[in-house]
């Protein structure tokens, strides 16, 4: 099956600094990609739609200045974090949709934990 | 509105015994298509089984089967012999359209199932 990696799997980092978060198709080319925020034992949100040379379309409620997606490549979106505070803490996960299939599969990254001091 | 409903917060099944973890969802449009997602206490989100709206047939892959009662719009999954590696998180989601921007799931809040041995 289509693998999706994401990188970091945990990132500590100090209030007000900016964390990146990349997330890579490896053995597809994935056209489109989402960003997702998982709380606590709480389901996981999309925050934002990811298409490859194009900006990114963020749902109501999320600060786009605040989430910086880009998605320069076909196997590539990263999503950044900018002047992160404690409560941005929370697992996000992204995933990515090959082209050309209606209803195809949404392949999931395993999730990077942010945990902001 | 809330567009997907999984009403059981948690479930406690005995192994070897057939689990069913309901879920209701709510759309207008006639074509859309349904997931069932698995998230273990790691955090990966993995793709258990999908039923498309027009899909004649209840979808079956091993264990799982999905209960689909598309008047009643809802869309049940069976787990047949439960194992205590299914102890996990699981999660309804429902992606709503036919096209190739109609990408995006919603999902439920999501049924912890435990199960003992």
């Amino acid at each position: 099956g289509a693998v999706v990696s994401q990188h970091p799997s945990r990132v500590i980092c100090k209030s007000g600094t900016s964390v990146k978060i990349e997330c890579r198709s490896l053995d597809f080319q994935a056209t489109t990609m989402f960003w997702y925020r998982q709380f606590p034992k709480k389901s996981l949100m999309l925050m934002a739609t990811s298409n490859e040379g194009s900006k990114a379309t963020y749902e109501q409620g999320v600060e786009k200045d605040k989430f910086l997606i880009n998605h320069a490549s076909l196997t590539l979106s990263t999503l950044t974090v900018t002047s992160a505070h404690p409560e941005d803490s929370s697992f996000y996960i992204c995933s990515a949709v090959t082209s050309g299939r209606a209803f195809s599969e949404q392949f999931f990254g395993p999730g990077t934990r942010l945990t902001v001091l | 509105a809330q567009k997907i409903t999984q009403t059981q917060p948690g479930m406690f099944v005995q192994e070897k015994e057939a689990v069913t973890l309901d879920c209701t969802y709510d759309t207008s449009d006639p074509s859309y298509g349904l997931f069932w997602y698995k998230q273990p206490s790691s955090g990966e989100m993995i793709f258990l089984i999908y039923q498309g709206s027009y899909d004649q047939q209840n979808a079956t892959e091993g264990r799982y089967s999905l209960n689909f009662q598309k008047a009643r719009k809802s869309a049940n999954l069976v787990i047949s012999a439960s194992q205590l590696g299914d102890s996990a998180m699981y999660f309804c989601a429902m992606r709503e359209g036919y096209n190739q921007g109609a990408q995006k799931l919603v999902f439920g809040q999501g049924t912890r199932l435990t199960i003992n041995p």
